[in-house]
């Protein structure tokens, strides 16, 4: 079936860095992608998210680019604090199913 | 925005028994998500609750063990029944809801989840 994935499960970031988490989605008709951020004890907690006609979108200390032609997505956070340690997940949908499929997640450890 | 409340937060069950939990959203939704996410995984969807009608199951998950509740436009519940260790796991409600920070104006929120423990 369709799937999306992750390349790296765990990611170590220096305080202050900038990190770039990467996910590869499957499924060619997916036309919304979502970032969302696990802390320990808590449900997923939304980021940011893009349409498929986009290539990018900011927010605050955070940028998610999208590449179709290769079905990538990234999510990059600028100037890394520690409350950015977290899993982190992106999940796709495509039009007309309100379901979102989510990949596999990476851990990311803020060093201070 | 949505605010989901999920009950119990954690449970430690023995083998063999049955578990409901419950999930409570602040505002009137067409459908309801049930979750499961297992020890250092991601989130796999159980089923979507409907209200008036039979939850819809996704591979690899059935309503004998899972058995779904959706009374009104607010509430549902999601029961683990007959319960083994591998059925450890956390459990989310989620619902989408208005978020004027999407670009589709619109995300998925989340409860926090009951982590269910089964000896």
């Amino acid at each position: 079936g369709e799937s999306v994935g992750l390349h790296l499960p765990t990611l170590s970031v220096q305080e202050g860095d900038n990190s770039i988490i990467n996910c590869a989605y499957s499924n060619s008709a997916s036309d919304y992608f979502i970032w969302y951020k696990q802390e320990s004890g808590k449900g997923p907690q939304f980021i940011i998210d893009i349409r498929s006609n986009m290539d990018k979108r900011q927010g605050q200390r955070v940028t998610v680019l999208l590449n179709k032609t290769v079905k990538h997505l990234s999510l990059q956070i600028a100037a890394t604090q520690p409350g950015d340690s977290a899993v982190y997940f992106c999940a796709e949908k495509y039009f007309g199913n309100e379901k979102l499929t989510f990949g596999t997640g990476t851990r990311l450890t803020i060093i201070p | 925005s949505a605010v989901i409340s999920q009950k119990p937060s954690r449970d430690i069950c023995q083998r063999g028994t049955s578990l409901t939990i419950q999930c409570q959203v602040d505002s009137q939704v067409t459908m309801m998500f049930w979750y499961r996410q297992q020890p250092g995984q991601s989130l796999t969807l159980i089923a979507t609750a409907n209200q008036g009608s039979e939850a819809t199951y996704e591979s690899g998950f059935v309503i004998d063990k899972f058995p779904i509740s959706r009374p009104n436009l607010t509430f549902s519940t999601l029961t683990v029944s007959n319960m083994s260790p591998e059925d450890s796991s956390i459990y989310l409600c989620s619902v989408w809801g208005i978020n004027r920070d999407s670009v589709s104006q619109n995300i998925q929120y989340f409860g926090a989840g009951t982590r269910l423990s089964v000896l």
